[in-house]
């Protein structure tokens, strides 16, 4: 059973433009985390977002976590060739888990 | 800086066949994981260790088994491949026990096809 349905599940845009990921659950997070996934190699961490509301930025990408812990989003402002990959988000169901629900992914491609 | 380590890379088995993957990590982690990964369908936990000694299911264990050797090392077995598990393989690592805010560190895969 998928948890976590991301959207869209592909992108194809122009070097420039903005976009947004979007990460959603019926189910309560303790936390959220976005990792990036390049060809050939494993997930890479890109940030991880505790708090009901909370916005984490890492130059041109914003982070949000919903107020519910139910959802997350990923903003990308001028999209660049190098942004291109698979971005998956991944959720733990509590504190002292040890487990993740990996969301479906999104891969993202940007045209220069 | 070696990180995660998965052995092999790519590796073709036919039907009936049975084949361990490799992990280790270098970085003293406490937790290792499991995971495979088909198109549209993200990362699927298979098996995770929380710690030496024990050895817990995810979300799709039926057809594999575990081993945690030691603190660094975490095998994946299967001991009779069917086409099903025709998938590329992950396995990754976590340093503090019970933080779900600590990153995961993974492997590059292998990229296994069971013909």
């Amino acid at each position: 059973t998928q948890l976590l349905e991301q959207s869209p599940q592909f992108l194809s845009i122009q070097e420039g433009e903005n976009l947004t990921v979007y990460c959603n659950s019926s189910s309560v997070f303790s936390s959220l985390q976005w990792y990036r996934q390049e060809p050939g190699e494993g997930p890479v961490l890109l940030v991880t977002v505790v708090t009901g509301g909370e916005v984490k930025k890492l130059k041109r990408l914003t982070f949000q976590f919903g107020d519910a812990r139910k959802d997350s989003s990923l903003h990308i402002t001028a999209a660049q060739p190098g942004d291109t990959g698979l971005y998956l988000c991944a959720g733990a169901l509590s504190s002292g888990t040890y487990k993740y629900i990996f969301g479906t992914g999104t891969r993202l491609k940007v045209l220069a | 800086n070696a990180g995660v380590t998965q052995t092999p890379k790519f590796q073709v088995l036919k039907t009936g066949q049975s084949m361990t993957l490799q992990c280790a990590q270098d970085m003293n982690h406490n937790s290792m994981y499991w995971y495979r990964q088909d198109p549209g369908m993200g990362l699927r936990l298979i098996y995770y260790s929380a710690s030496e000694g024990t050895t817990d299911k995810g979300e799709v264990p039926n057809g594999y088994n575990v081993s945690r050797l030691n603190k660094r090392e975490f095998s994946l077995r299967l001991e009779s491949a069917a086409p099903s598990q025709t998938s590329v393989y992950f396995c990754a690592s976590i340093g503090r026990q019970g933080y779900s805010n600590q990153p995961q560190h993974f492997g590059d895969g292998t990229r296994l096809s069971i013909l």
